[in-house]
């Protein structure tokens, strides 16, 4: 069964501070797809990248950054000089290539607070 | 490129009432997928539709139903309102495909009261 965990439920920060968000998951899948989306207070959730189980590759996007790491199971999210408007609930999910269909499993979430 | 649509933004019913929400998809996609966000039990999938068919199935009562139009706007119906059925309901898009990312709409606030 496919299984995701966010061990930090809040973190809180102070502004233009490094802040690593870890996500851990389970499947049986050799092939699997990861995901990481922001809920700002407005509610809907915004995709903020994929990673495929091939590609282990990190990936920058501007002060966002992704470390995959498949032997630890763990697909942390690194944000870079914090600011205010990265406060928001932050969700890794996995879907399984296996599973016919979408089926996405979120973790529980982690509460970022950035205070200026 | 119009999001996902979700309509209405906000609702209050009562229990034992239903209700109905309704989900646009992004132009072109044809997979649908409802999701139930609470406090306590965070994000939990409902159902996926794709084509007009349900194709996946999360673990929900039968209260819990849905279904998608041929132009893959799809609608959610809930019977017999629970307090617990309070939630925030998203829809997302996407094409269907394994590994595509889904897009969220802003969802629909369900109150019971």
């Amino acid at each position: 069964a496919q299984k995701v965990t966010q061990a930090q439920t809040e973190i809180s920060v102070v502004e233009k501070e490094d802040v690593t968000l870890d996500c851990v998951y389970e499947t049986r899948d050799t092939t699997y797809y990861l995901f990481w989306y922001k809920q700002p207070p407005s509610g809907e959730l915004v995709f903020l990248i994929r990673r495929n189980s091939f590609d282990e590759q990190n990936e920058i996007s501007g002060r966002y950054s992704w470390n995959f790491q498949k032997s630890t199971s763990s697909f942390n999210f690194t944000i870079t000089a914090s600011q205010v408007v990265d406060s928001a609930v932050y969700f890794c999910a996995l879907s399984e290539a296996e599973n016919y269909g979408q089926n996405f499993v979120f973790g529980p979430g982690t509460r970022l607070s950035v205070l200026p | 490129k119009a999001g996902v649509t979700q309509t209405p933004r906000y609702l209050i019913k009562t229990r034992g009432q239903q209700v109905t929400l309704s989900c646009s998809p992004i132009s072109g996609h044809r997979s649908v997928s409802w999701y139930q966000q609470t406090p306590g039990q965070g994000l939990q999938f409902l159902f996926e539709y794709f084509s007009e068919t349900q194709r996946n199935k999360g673990n929900f009562p039968g209260r819990f139903s849905g279904r998608q139009f041929s132009n893959s706007r799809s609608e959610m119906n809930v019977s017999t309102l629970e307090l617990g059925d309070s939630a925030l309901y998203l829809c997302a898009s996407s094409s269907g495909q394994a590994g595509q990312p889904q897009h969220f709409g802003d969802g629909t606030r369900l109150s019971i009261l």
